[in-house]
Formats: structure tokens, C-alpha cells, sequence
């Protein structure tokens, strides 16, 4: 069974750090690109990095390049995500979500982890 | 980066045919077969219900399918049932950024 499960969330000040983690099982974590999505509460849903089987492509949304850093140890089945200078806009539940593995889209996702941004 | 359009609600008796739009541009759903949906009930994770604008993973009922025409996609769900009361969004590739979402749909089973 594929199971990918978040962690890390919490509530921080503006300007502060935060660094989730997903842990992965179920699947050849090292076959497949892994996202973060991310929902506001009551919102919609904004996808926000994306990374390649071994960690030698990373994309992100304008908003949060230069301020999130995403990783993965392919090693430990893990993918973390790497939250700095973080803003009241980034609170919102934090999903891993795998990649198709043959097209564009996510297959499976975590049950999310929700970080919240206020002083 | 603007998300692609969805209608904010929709509605049916149970039975019933619905159909949820996706509008995009010529970046994203005109240009690319990339079109995903995604079923989240509240509380949830979202679910995978059609990749590829039309191919349904295995498990996924078959009275869900889905349509692309120019530069709007459209999932469509056939004889309406009370589990299918839920929030819907789109996908799809974009040129300038590898993904975009939908702003959501809401079926309401009534």
C-alpha cells in the first residue's frame, strides 16, 4: 500500500522557519517525482515545488522561490521541504503528493500537515 | 499564476448527469493532454479521479469521465450518488510552470 505521511507543520511567526518532512512507503520511492501541494484553509488547491528522482531538478511556484528549498533522501524515503522567511500567505495544509509515473498530474497523496503563520 | 476557471457550485439529483468546466488558455489545457481532476471529500486528501483529460485510474468508478474541447476540460459524472457530494478541481501542465490547479467545484447531491 502506498502511504506517504507529513510532518513537520505548526504555527510560527512571520519571518520565521519551518521544515516539513514526508515519509514514504508502499512504492520505490526513488522511481518517481514528488510534489508539495499546498491548500489554504477553505480555499483552493496551489502546487509548490517538485522534484526529480534524484534530487538534480527542482521547480517552484514564483511565490516561494528563494524563500523554500525542497530535498529528498532517496536513502531514507524521505522528501522534506525547507520553509524560510515564511508569510502570512504561506499558511495553508501541506501535502506531499507522488507523480504519475509515466504522464504529468499526482497519484497518491498524504493526509497533509498545516502550518500556520501568525505573531 | 492564475488558476484555471471552475465553476464555484453545481448541483443534480441523485441519478442524474453532471458536468463540471475547467477553463484555461492556450499555456495550459489548450496546449497540453495533461488535464487531471481531483475528488476531496471535506477533511481529506484530494483523490485522483482522471489523469490525461479522459483516462481513470484503476478503481475509480466508471461514472466519472472526462473531455477536453479547445482550451476547456470538463469531467462529467453519471448517475449522481450521495458519495459523490464533494469538492472537484482540475489540472493541468502549464507552459511557464509545471502545474496549475483549478479554483474548485462543489457538487451538492440534493
Amino acid at each position: 500500500e502506498v502511504r506517504l505521511v507529513e510532518s513537520g507543520g505548526g504555527l510560527v511567526q512571520p519571518g520565521g522557519s519551518l521544515r516539513l518532512s514526508c515519509e514514504a512507503s508502499g512504492f520505490t520511492f526513488s522511481g518517481y517525482w514528488i510534489n508539495w501541494v499546498r491548500q489554504t484553509p477553505g480555499k483552493g488547491l496551489e502546487w509548490v515545488a517538485t522534484i526529480n528522482q534524484r534530487g538534480s531538478e527542482k521547480y517552484y511556484v514564483d511565490s516561494v522561490k528563494g524563500r523554500f528549498t525542497i530535498s529528498r533522501d532517496n536513502a531514507r524515503n524521505s522528501l522534506s521541504l525547507q520553509m524560510n522567511s515564511l508569510r502570512a500567505e504561506d499558511m495553508a495544509v501541506y501535502y506531499c503528493a507522488r507523480g504519475l509515473s509515466t504522464t504529468v498530474g499526482f497519484d497518491y497523496w498524504g493526509q497533509g500537515t498545516l502550518v500556520t503563520v501568525s505573531s | 499564476q492564475s488558476a484555471l476557471t471552475q465553476p464555484a457550485s453545481v448541483s443534480g439529483s441523485p441519478g442524474q448527469s453532471i458536468t463540471i468546466s475547467c477553463a484555461g488558455t492556450s499555456s495550459d489545457v489548450g496546449s497540453y493532454n495533461y488535464v487531471s481532476w481531483f475528488q476531496q471529500h471535506p477533511g481529506k486528501a484530494p483523490k485522483l479521479m482522471i489523469y490525461d483529460v479522459s483516462n481513470r485510474p484503476s478503481g475509480v468508478s466508471n461514472r466519472f469521465s472526462g473531455s477536453k474541447s479547445g482550451n476547456t476540460a470538463s469531467l462529467t459524472i453519471s448517475g449522481l450518488q450521495a458519495e459523490d457530494e464533494a469538492d472537484y478541481y482540475c489540472g493541468s501542465k502549464r507552459s511557464s510552470t509545471p502545474y496549475v490547479f483549478g479554483t474548485g467545484t462543489k457538487v451538492t447531491v440534493l
